[in-house]
C-alpha cells in the first residue's frame, strides 16, 4: 500500500540555521508534491509545489527537492526564524489528480 | 476576502447523537474535501465532491455522510455509527480536481465526544 513517511519526531534547531525536513515515501509514483504549513488548531496553509520533472524549487528562503529515484522530497528553510516554528506537511498527487495523500507532519521548533 | 469558513469550531457530541459540521467556500472552487487528524498523525480522506450533487468515499468513509447540493457548501454528518469521532476535522477546497495547486484548508471543527 502507498505510505508516506515524515519524521515524526520534533526537530529542534537555532534561529539563523537552515532547516531541512524529509518526505519519503513508496509504493506511489506521484505526478507531483505539495508541501504545506500547519500551525496548532488550525487548517495547513499550501507553500510550494513541485512536479515529478523537476529536481527542485524556491519561494523566498524555502526550498524544496524532488529525487524520483531516492522516492524523496526534501524541505529547507534558510536563515530560520521563531517564526517558522509549525508543523510541515507533505502531501502526494497522482496524474488523475483527484486528491492528494498526505504524510503525517513533522514539527519544528526554531529556538531564538 | 474569499475563503473557507467552518463552523463550529468545537463540537460536543453525545453518544449516539449525530452531528452536522458545516463548510462553506466563497472561492468558486469545484472541488471539496473533508479530512480527519488524529494527534500526532496525517490527514485522512473521508469524503469529496469535484461536482455539485456528486461525491466520492474516501479511505474513512464508514460513519460519515456528506451532501454536495450547491456549490459552495459541503457539510458533513457524523452520524451514531462512527464509533471513534473524537478529532479535528479540516475541509479544504481546490480550483480544480487536479490539485495542482494546492488546497485552501478551512480552521477546522474540534470535536468531542462526551
Amino acid at each position: 500500500s502507498q505510505k508516506i513517511e515524515q519524521n515524526s519526531e520534533a526537530l529542534n534547531i537555532q534561529e539563523g540555521k537552515t532547516a531541512t525536513l524529509t518526505c519519503n515515501y513508496t509504493n506511489y509514483s506521484p505526478a507531483y508534491l505539495q508541501w504545506y504549513r500547519q500551525d496548532p488548531g488550525r487548517g495547513p496553509v499550501f507553500l510550494l509545489l513541485i512536479r515529478e520533472n523537476e529536481k527542485e524549487k524556491r519561494k523566498e528562503r524555502l526550498k524544496v527537492t524532488f529525487d524520483t529515484t531516492l522516492k524523496q522530497s526534501l524541505f529547507h528553510i534558510t536563515a530560520s526564524q521563531p517564526a517558522d516554528s509549525a508543523t510541515y506537511l507533505c502531501a502526494l498527487g497522482n496524474n488523475a489528480g483527484n486528491m492528494l495523500t498526505f504524510g503525517g507532519g513533522t514539527r519544528l521548533m526554531v529556538k531564538p | 476576502d474569499g475563503g473557507i469558513t467552518q463552523s463550529p469550531k468545537y463540537l460536543f457530541r453525545k453518544e449516539g447523537q449525530n452531528v452536522t459540521l458545516s463548510c462553506e467556500q466563497n472561492l468558486n472552487h469545484d472541488a471539496m474535501y473533508w479530512y480527519r487528524q488524529d494527534p500526532g498523525q496525517g490527514l485522512r480522506l473521508i469524503y469529496y465532491s469535484q461536482i455539485v450533487n456528486d461525491f466520492q468515499k474516501g479511505d474513512i468513509a464508514e460513519g460519515y455522510s456528506v451532501s454536495r447540493e450547491k456549490k459552495e457548501s459541503f457539510p458533513l454528518t457524523v452520524t451514531s455509527a462512527q464509533k471513534n469521532p473524537t478529532a479535528f476535522y479540516l475541509c479544504a477546497s481546490s480550483s480544480t480536481g487536479l490539485a495542482l495547486y494546492g488546497y485552501t484548508f478551512g480552521s477546522g471543527t474540534r470535536l468531542t465526544v462526551v
